[in-house]
């Protein structure tokens, strides 16, 4: 089975630009989760979906954003970026059993100048 | 919320040394544990897992892991460490009925000499 892919893999916006990355899960997969990995703040969860509809959201303010596909596919936009949002964002997939793994793709580096 | 601390920011050992990391998170529920390894320019990966029954874990690579839930605690062990252990470790957890809404601590970088 492939695993988690995400595009692309490196990013570079100005502030105030707009990005949306992309994440590919697991086949079978329905659940993807995102996060953000900085060297300050560390792993933090950003939101959750599962079957198009978000289950979970973190601590983020609204220009963060996200949605799933009928596919599973999911996407993460962020709006209006800011220096702080320079990060590798991170997707990890599930399938639906609640003792299954994550598993995580290899991240989007975005920098943000 | 919950929180999850590491005790250890950096560790550097010897091969052959013994590890143990330690892990403690504020959360008075039921939770779910989690390690995982991030090893240098490669993806997350899972080393293993508490959700219920032996608290005494056995994971990847020869590493294991006890739930003392007295303690809240979840520390990672392994007998004898090589070269190839060198990466980043983060203790991660989900309260229980929370999806998949991980809880990472601020991990620990060790570095293994040959």
């Amino acid at each position: 089975k492939a695993g988690v892919t995400q595009t692309p893999r490196y990013l570079i916006k100005t502030r105030g630009q707009q990005v949306t990355l992309s994440c590919s899960p697991i086949s079978g997969h329905r659940s993807v989760s995102w996060y953000q990995q900085t060297p300050g703040q560390g792993l933090q969860f950003l939101f959750e979906y599962f079957s198009e509809t978000q289950r979970n959201k973190g601590n983020f303010p609204g220009r963060f954003s996200g949605r799933q596909f009928s596919n599973s596919r999911s996407e993460m936009n962020v709006s209006t970026l800011e220096l702080g949002d320079s990060a590798l964002y991170l997707c990890a997939s599930r399938s639906s059993g609640r003792t299954d793994t994550q598993y995580f793709g290899p991240g989007t580096r975005l920098t943000v100048l | 919320a919950q929180s999850v601390s590491q005790h250890n920011h950096h560790v550097i050992l010897s091969e052959a040394a013994s590890l143990e990391l330690g892990c403690n998170y504020s959360y008075g529920g039921t939770v779910n544990l989690f390690w995982y390894v991030q090893y240098p320019g490669q993806h997350l990966q899972l080393l293993l897992k508490y959700f219920s029954g032996d608290p005494l874990v056995k994971g990847i690579k020869g590493f294991e892991a006890e739930f003392i839930k007295s303690k809240f605690s979840f520390n990672l062990r392994k007998p004898s460490v090589q070269w190839s252990d060198t990466a980043e470790y983060f203790c991660a957890v989900i309260p229980y009925n929370a999806g998949n809404m991980l809880t990472f601590g601020g991990g620990t970088r060790l570095m293994v000499k040959p």
